[in-house]
């Protein structure tokens, strides 16, 4: 079993379209839980990250997580073509002295104008 | 933005033949990781480095190798191209002293081995 799993999509939604995107994860011991955005042709960037259960919002961002169900989101709200991009989840415990990230597959999404 | 580069950012070489990937930050990072990614997977991580002169293989197994001689780079060297290393290859770096250990990557390499 992966210890990440997140489906590849792709995802195709209409520009101010709210978009949810999801990983599952099997490690009760993850602790932080990231989404990093990818763009053609670059390296993946922190777009934010939350620790343990709860929820957090950046603009039109929301990220939520969901450690009993070891389910987390994130919401885009009023999407923009500027938001197209592969995202991904990552997740790393408490006592990694490496600072080990688990990354899932990818969710490959287009804004259409 | 990230300072970390990455070069060559594509290579398309023969089987065979011996290849080099640079990595460099300049944020004075002591972790730093080589990760390989192909189209719809995850991210694999292959190397690892604490430090300079530690360096430590990661979960995928790979046939490359890598040196840690100086804090900012970290480069990747395979010996022998051949077509199953043609892959995207992403370099990252973190301060690696607290939580969530925000990794900062570079803009990669994508390889093609014929």
């Amino acid at each position: 079993q992966k210890e990440v799993e997140q489906d590849p999509g792709p995802l195709s939604v209409p520009e101010g379209a709210i978009v949810s995107l999801n990983c599952t994860y099997s490690n009760s011991a993850f602790q932080y839980f990231m989404w990093y955005r990818q763009y053609s042709r670059k390296g993946p960037e922190l777009l934010m990250y939350t620790y343990s259960s709860g929820n957090k919002e950046d603009g039109r961002f929301t990220a939520q997580v969901d450690k009993s169900s070891k389910y987390i989101s994130l919401f885009i709200r009023d999407s923009q073509p500027s938001d197209s991009a592969t995202y991904l989840c990552a997740m790393s415990d408490r006592g990694s002295t490496l600072g080990r990230l688990y990354f899932g597959r990818g969710t490959q999404l287009t804004v259409w104008p | 933005e990230a300072d970390i580069y990455q070069t060559p950012r594509y290579l398309v070489i023969g089987t065979g033949k011996k290849i080099t990937l640079e990595c460099s930050q300049t944020m004075g990072h002591d972790k730093m990781y080589w990760y390989q990614q192909d189209p719809g997977m995850e991210l694999h991580l292959i190397h690892y480095s604490y430090g300079v002169n530690s360096t430590e293989k990661g979960d995928l197994s790979s046939e490359s190798t890598v040196s840690r001689i100086r804090t900012e780079h970290f480069p990747l060297t395979l010996e022998s191209a051949r077509p199953s290393h043609t892959s995207q290859y992403l370099c990252a770096s973190s301060e690696g002293l607290a939580a969530p250990n925000e990794q900062f990557f570079g803009p990669g390499t994508r390889l093609t081995v014929l």
